[in-house]
């Protein structure tokens, strides 16, 4: 069965320090994969959209890696700061259904602590 | 100004009851979604439209009835509400290869 797994479901990191968090998924053929950024009481904000044929994305502190081998993206927040702490959710968009069926991960929750 | 919203933020009702949550996107987008966000956060997609027609439906019970009375807005009606049904749900929009832009969610609780 197809599966989505997020490598643990909280995480703390002491400020300045990077986080990594981690994305693993079987039985799955995804053209691309995004990373969205949750707050308490609020809807899912995206972060971040790396595709298949795509190693690695950079956007200010963040950076997310690829690898289709290993079925696993790599989230990373450099200089980690405690306005950082929210959960954090892998989504994958399966080849040949574009954007109609993002199968989401269970989420990690990072506390960036001070 | 909202990109999507959603009405009511709070839902609170009795078992059996039908009710109805809206939702609006003002982006444009041609593809609207309904997710559910159950108590261990796992968020689920029920449904998927494009341009007012339904193109995914996840095995969703057909209690739950979508519609789409235009591209800009995509309305859920729950018929005959059940305790499992209370969960948190968030409705999106997207283009068809570009992010997806989630409205603030209604938190929906069956007594």
């Amino acid at each position: 069965s197809q599966k989505i797994e997020q490598n643990s479901e909280a995480l703390n990191i002491q400020e300045g320090k990077t986080a990594t968090l981690t994305c693993n998924y079987t039985n799955y053929s995804p053209a691309y994969l995004q990373w969205y950024r949750q707050d308490p009481g609020r809807g899912p904000v995206f972060l971040l959209l790396i595709r298949e044929n795509e190693k690695e994305k950079r956007k200010e502190r963040l950076k997310v890696t690829f690898d289709t081998t290993l079925k696993q993206s790599l989230f990373h927040i450099t200089a980690s700061q405690p306005a950082d702490s929210a959960t954090y959710l892998c989504a994958l968009a399966r080849r040949g259904f574009g954007n109609e069926k993002l199968t989401f991960g269970t989420g990690t929750r990072l506390t960036i602590i001070p | 100004d909202t990109a999507v919203s959603q009405t009511p933020k709070y839902l609170v009702t009795q078992m059996g009851n039908d009710k109805s949550i809206k939702c609006e996107q003002n982006l444009g987008h041609d593809t609207m979604y309904w997710y559910k966000q159950d108590s261990k956060k796992f968020l689920k997609i029920m449904f998927s439209y494009n341009n007012k027609e339904l193109i995914i439906n996840e095995t969703v019970p057909n209690r739950f009835s979508p519609k789409s009375p235009d591209k800009a807005h995509l309305n859920l009606h729950i018929n005959s509400l059940e305790l499992g049904d209370s969960a948190v749900y968030f409705c999106a929009s997207s283009s068809r290869t570009d992010t997806q832009y989630f409205g603030p969610g209604t938190r929906l609780t069956v007594l």
